[in-house]
């Protein structure tokens, strides 16, 4: 099993829709937990940290359910500049700063 | 300001030549990261300096020589690469401590001939 399981994708969307990426982790000791974006040909960037009660960052809301060692992401109001891939990210077995990346989800906007 | 930055942006080295990557912040981060990543990858951890000593060390060929100066500074010296080693190389600071974010640098792209 992967640490950090992530669909690939793509997600073929038009613009104003709503979606939803998930994330599976297989280290149960993990206290990080992380959504990056990446652009293509570019360096990830941080879009929010995930926090067990859950966080909203303008059309973003990321989730975290311990239990089932799941993290979610949803994008409301999807915008051209939504597409990218998104990192679920996660620290692994060896330290908090160990951090562990899906391979990402891929997301297309179309107008 | 959370600014990571690397040079050079480009790379392209022959397998005998020995070539430095270099990144730099000013955030008074402790951690230091170098990751490696191929084309529609995900990074993959290389190493980490925690108050410029090595922390961990990913069983990284000894071709790869990290190198961190002082706690603004990490360096990545490369001698007798591989073409398999071609990719992008992002190097990526923290504060040390915690479960903080790290932030990346826009990364140095690597041709090995």
């Amino acid at each position: 099993r992967k640490e950090v399981e992530q669909d690939p994708g793509p997600f073929n969307v038009p613009e104003g829709a709503t979606v939803a990426f998930n994330c599976t982790y297989s280290n149960s000791a993990s206290q990080s937990f992380f959504w990056y974006r990446q652009d293509c040909r570019k360096e990830p960037k941080l879009l929010m940290s995930v926090y067990s009660s859950g966080n909203e960052d303008g059309r973003f809301t990321a989730q975290l359910n311990r239990a089932s060692q799941y993290i979610s992401l949803l994008i409301r109001d999807s915008k051209l500049s939504d597409s990218a891939t998104y990192l679920c990210v996660v620290n692994g077995p060896g330290g908090y700063n160990k951090l562990i990346f899906g391979a990402g989800t891929r997301l297309a906007v179309h107008p | 300001d959370t600014e990571v930055t690397q040079t050079p942006k480009h790379l392209v080295m022959g397998m005998t030549n020995k070539k430095s990557l270099k990144c730099e912040q000013h955030m008074g981060h402790r951690a230091m990261y170098w990751y490696k990543q191929k084309a529609k990858k995900p990074p993959e951890l290389m190493f980490v300096y925690s108050y410029e000593k090595l922390s961990i060390n990913e069983s990284v060929p000894s071709r790869f020589s990290p190198e961190c100066p002082n706690s603004s500074l990490l360096n990545l010296h490369l001698h007798a690469l591989q073409p398999e080693d071609s990719a992008l190389y992002l190097c990526a600071s923290s504060q040390a401590g915690g479960s903080e974010t790290q932030y990346f640098g826009p990364g140095t792209r690597l041709l090995v001939l």
